[in-house]
């Protein structure tokens, strides 16, 4: 499977974006991106994915570099309860998630 | 639309005893899937069902843990007998047919287990 790169930890204040980088430097030409995350004793939830184009929807957006060997997800105006684990992750078709350790993302009020 | 329900939410045994996790998916998911997440780790995927057959059971522990899903709805997860290191949260998910546009999987709270 193809290995993401994460930082262990991030820190944002109130209603500022969030940019949230992802190395992915062995990717494969048909390996999705995608972005899950984890609140307090929750199960994940999906933020998003892409393959090559950026992405919007309206939980985040989606930068691709244009070789495709990193991404950054961008929360526009973190709130307290995006404070969660963000997993970035590679899949082929079949969608099978590979979770890392993910990213902690503590907002400050 | 309900989520995926799992029950129950806590569960505390000894070692050497037996438990069982029951999940429900959301209503017309043909895949499910149990995962596994140790404290501090990401989840690690378990098994995963298409209906009611096994597609992976490659990193299932098959000397002590067993997974059903005998009428392709609701299934069974069930661990026998308990070790120490397995006191983790397990985590059931469900997502659409395979062949549709996007599978993405939609996870339920978890069961916590504790096994002194």
């Amino acid at each position: 499977d193809a290995k993401t790169t994460q930082p262990n930890s991030m820190e944002s204040n109130e209603e500022e974006p969030v940019h949230l980088p992802c190395n992915h430097s062995t990717i494969s030409g048909t390996d999705y991106i995608h972005w899950y995350r984890q609140l307090p004793s929750q199960g994940p939830e999906y933020v998003i994915h892409g393959l090559t184009s950026n992405v919007n929807n309206r939980m985040a957006s989606l930068a691709i570099a244009e070789d495709r060997k990193s991404s950054t997800l961008i929360l526009h105006r973190a709130t307290l309860r995006d404070a969660a684990v963000y997993y970035c992750i590679l899949t082929a078709n079949d969608y099978k998630l590979s979770f890392g350790a993910g990213t902690t993302v503590t907002v400050r009020a | 639309e309900a989520g995926v329900a799992q029950s129950p939410r806590y569960k505390i045994i000894e070692k050497r005893q037996s438990v069982a996790f029951w999940c429900n998916p959301i209503s017309g998911h043909a895949t499910l899937y149990w995962y596994q997440q140790i404290l501090g780790q990401g989840p690690k995927l378990l098994i995963q069902f298409q209906n009611n057959g096994v597609v992976d059971d490659s990193q299932l522990p098959k000397d002590r843990f067993s997974a059903e899903r005998l009428k392709g709805v609701d299934s069974t997860l069930k661990i026998q007998p308990a070790k120490l290191e397995d006191s983790a949260v397990y985590l059931c998910a469900s997502s659409p047919a395979r062949g549709r546009t996007y599978n993405e999987q939609f996870f339920g709270p978890g069961t916590r287990l504790t096994v002194l």
